[in-house]
């Protein structure tokens, strides 16, 4: 069982490139999300979507775009990437909010980008 | 806006001694999350608090949760080196959907 998955670990990229980080879960869960982590910041959330079909802005969406594929992918697109965007994300799953759900968030392993 | 905090943002500690990491919280929340992360790695979760005055344990981790007072601690006892890691404590607003919010993390070294 793979959980949460994504693409690529690591990537460079030179300003005003483009890129976009892959994530795919085997859970069947409704629920996904993208967050960044710098050091001394804990996570911030970038987007997520709360069931297949909708997606929503979380604490830093400047800069980013995303695309709820389906129910396993979600993905994060860096239209033109900027040095301020170097950092580690991270994809993670959850089942949907409400009732006895415990709404617990499993991660991906990570992409580390460096914007040069 | 809802604000996370952890505190001690580092912590060096000798084994065998015993630790409180402290998480405290500035807006009404329905749950409460920790988290382990070992350098260069995924998080994984540890507990998920409920209610006010649940309490959780797992091995030398023992987590609660203080709803009135806006707090939650993970306690440390006899700590071994496999434990070093990074902690982190996020919260998940009431009536604000999917959202959690993490705090700063508490880095934990634990020597030999």
């Amino acid at each position: 069982n793979a959980g949460v998955t994504q693409t690529p670990k690591f990537q460079v990229l030179k300003t005003g490139q483009s890129m976009t980080l892959q994530c795919a879960q085997d859970m069947n869960h409704n629920s996904m999300y993208w967050y960044r982590q710098d050091p001394g910041m804990g996570l911030r959330l970038i987007y997520y979507s709360a069931s297949e079909g909708t997606t929503d802005k979380g604490e830093v969406p400047n800069g980013y775009n995303v695309s709820r594929l389906n129910k396993r992918e979600f993905s994060l697109r860096l239209e033109s990437a900027a040095p301020s965007q170097t950092s580690v994300y991270f994809c993670a799953s959850s089942e949907r909010w409400g009732g006895d759900t415990t709404g617990e968030l499993f991660f991906g392993e990570g992409s580390r980008l460096t914007v040069l | 806006e809802l604000k996370v905090e952890q505190n001690p943002l580092f912590l060096s500690m000798q084994e065998g001694k015993n630790y409180t990491i402290y998480c405290n919280y500035s807006t009404t929340s329905d749950r409460l999350y920790w988290y382990r992360q070992d350098p260069g790695k995924s998080l994984e979760s540890l507990f998920v608090l409920l209610s006010n005055g649940a309490v959780k344990q797992e091995g030398r981790l023992m987590a609660s949760l203080d709803t009135k007072a806006r707090l939650s601690t993970l306690h440390i006892t006899a700590a071994v080196h496999d434990l070093s890691a990074t902690y982190f404590c996020a919260v998940r607003v009431h009536n604000a959907g999917n959202m959690l919010t993490f705090g700063g993390g508490t880095r934990l070294m634990v020597k030999p």
